[in-house]
């Protein structure tokens, strides 16, 4: 199994600042890496996928970049809306599928 | 985008079996992979198995021995049975649907299940 390792597990930023995220495996997964976020009460949404493409209807200020073992999402000026907590999840080597303990990104 | 809705009992005893359904509505279940997914309260995510329109299946290892899965086609349904539940199964229960085995396109709006006396 894959595990993935996300860091930090809380980062405070400030509306408008820049968020960087990073996410780790245990194991090369190629470029086959998602993002998602979650806020509270909600179901999980997927962001981006293919370590770096964007799904249909993110704004631009995601991005998504890394391959092999390594991978960064950055929300390049935190909007209100962007305070949740983000999860990677790799789909190169399954079952399982296997996600990120998560990273919360919240108000500084 | 399709829709997912679970539905089942929110309080399941210990050592009984957990049963959940997924309806999936504005588009066909013939079209899509079709998972399960569960987060305990306050915790990660972890994918528990999938199934295919055609039957096919696919489960985490680390619960393949509790875990069945099946579709109902006529009614735009698939389910999740987990057996021997203990209180480490207490989470919320998510369905998902993808296109491909890969990401997870549309989620659920989840459903806690908690496992008491």
């Amino acid at each position: 199994e894959i595990v993935m390792t996300q860091s930090p597990a809380t980062l405070s930023v400030s509306p408008g600042e820049r968020a960087t995220l990073s996410c780790r495996a245990s194991q090369s997964v190629s470029s086959n890496l998602a993002w998602y976020q979650q806020k509270p009460g909600q179901a999980p949404r997927l962001l981006i996928y293919g370590a770096s493409t964007r799904a249909t209807g993110i704004p631009a200020r995601f991005s998504g970049s890394g391959s092999g073992t390594d991978f960064t999402l950055t929300i390049s000026s935190l909007q209100s809306e962007d305070f949740a907590i983000y999860y990677c999840q790799q789909y190169n080597n399954w079952p399982p599928w296997t996600f990120g303990q998560g990273t919360k990104v919240e108000i500084k | 985008q399709v829709q997912l809705q679970e539905s089942g009992p929110g309080l399941v005893k210990p050592s009984e079996t957990l049963s959940l359904t997924c309806t999936v509505s504005g588009g066909s279940i013939s079209s899509n992979y079709w998972s399960w997914i569960r987060q305990p309260p306050g915790k990660g995510l972890e994918w528990i198995g999938y199934i295919y329109y055609s039957g096919s299946t696919s489960q985490n290892p680390s619960l393949k021995s509790r875990v069945t899965m099946s579709i109902d086609k006529s009614k735009n349904q698939f389910s999740l049975k987990l057996t021997s539940v203990t209180a480490a199964d207490t989470a919320i229960y998510y369905c998902a649907g993808h296109f491909r085995l890969n990401w997870f396109d549309s989620w659920g709006q989840g459903t806690l299940v908690t496992v008491s006396s």
